[in-house]
């Protein structure tokens, strides 16, 4: 199994751009969120999906879009890129019986919007 | 108050020697807690669930104190490679059923 993967590793955008950050997983799991990381910040959640065609939003959704057409796969658009969406995103997938519980997360894709 | 605190360190520690953390949260009808440990530029991941009778895998121990609302991590013969970032997670410290991520405590493991 491959777990949980994301793509890119890395990318820089300039403001105004739109990109998708793509997230898979493998594990079955029905369960999908999305988190950045700030420094001195925790994790925050921007948006999660509870199964196929379910989503919903979290703390930080603004700017951000997310769709889930299969379980498999759970992307993240950034309409208009702006700097203050630079950040280190993660995506976590879990499964029904822990859906809150333990989280298993990408690798993280690394934005950087000038 | 942010809903889950904890210091962010780094605690500097010998090899050998024992540590331990504390993380304060604000709800107190949080559900479950958990500690992740994140290394340096890495994903987190799942070092153990806290529960209320308290336990213990290996030579990590952890503790929840409902009353006083924080939990705790204890780290035993510290190894070199312990040094990481703990996180300390709460489901509900922010209301509902989800996950809120303190900020991290480094710890730093030396010879």
């Amino acid at each position: 199994n491959a777990g949980v993967t994301q793509t890119p590793k890395f990318q820089v955008l300039k403001t105004g751009q739109s990109m998708t950050l793509q997230c898979a997983q493998d594990m079955n799991h029905e369960y999908m969120s999305w988190y950045r990381q700030d420094p001195g910040m925790g994790l925050r959640l921007i948006h999660y999906s509870v199964g196929a065609g379910i989503t919903d939003q979290g703390e930080v959704p603004n700017g951000y879009n997310v769709s889930r057409s299969t379980t498999e796969d759970f992307p993240l658009r950034l309409l208009s890129a702006a700097p203050s969406q630079t950040s280190v995103y993660f995506c976590a997938s879990s499964n029904r019986d822990s859906h809150w519980d333990e989280q298993f997360f990408g690798p993280g894709t690394r934005l950087t919007v000038l | 108050r942010k809903e889950v605190e904890q210091d962010p360190g780094p605690f500097n520690v010998p090899e050998g020697a024992t540590v331990a953390f504390n993380c304060t949260y604000s709800n107190s009808a949080s559900q479950s807690f958990f500690w992740y440990r994140q290394d340096c530029r890495k994903e987190p991941k799942l070092l153990m669930s806290v529960y209320s009778s308290g336990n213990e895998d290996g030579r990590f121990t952890a503790q929840l104190n409902r009353a006083s609302q924080y939990i705790s991590l204890l780290i035993r013969d510290s190894k070199l490679s312990d040094s990481a970032t703990y996180l300390c997670v709460v489901n509900g410290a922010g209301g509902g059923n989800k996950l809120t991520f303190g900020t991290g405590t480094q710890l730093k493991v030396e010879l």
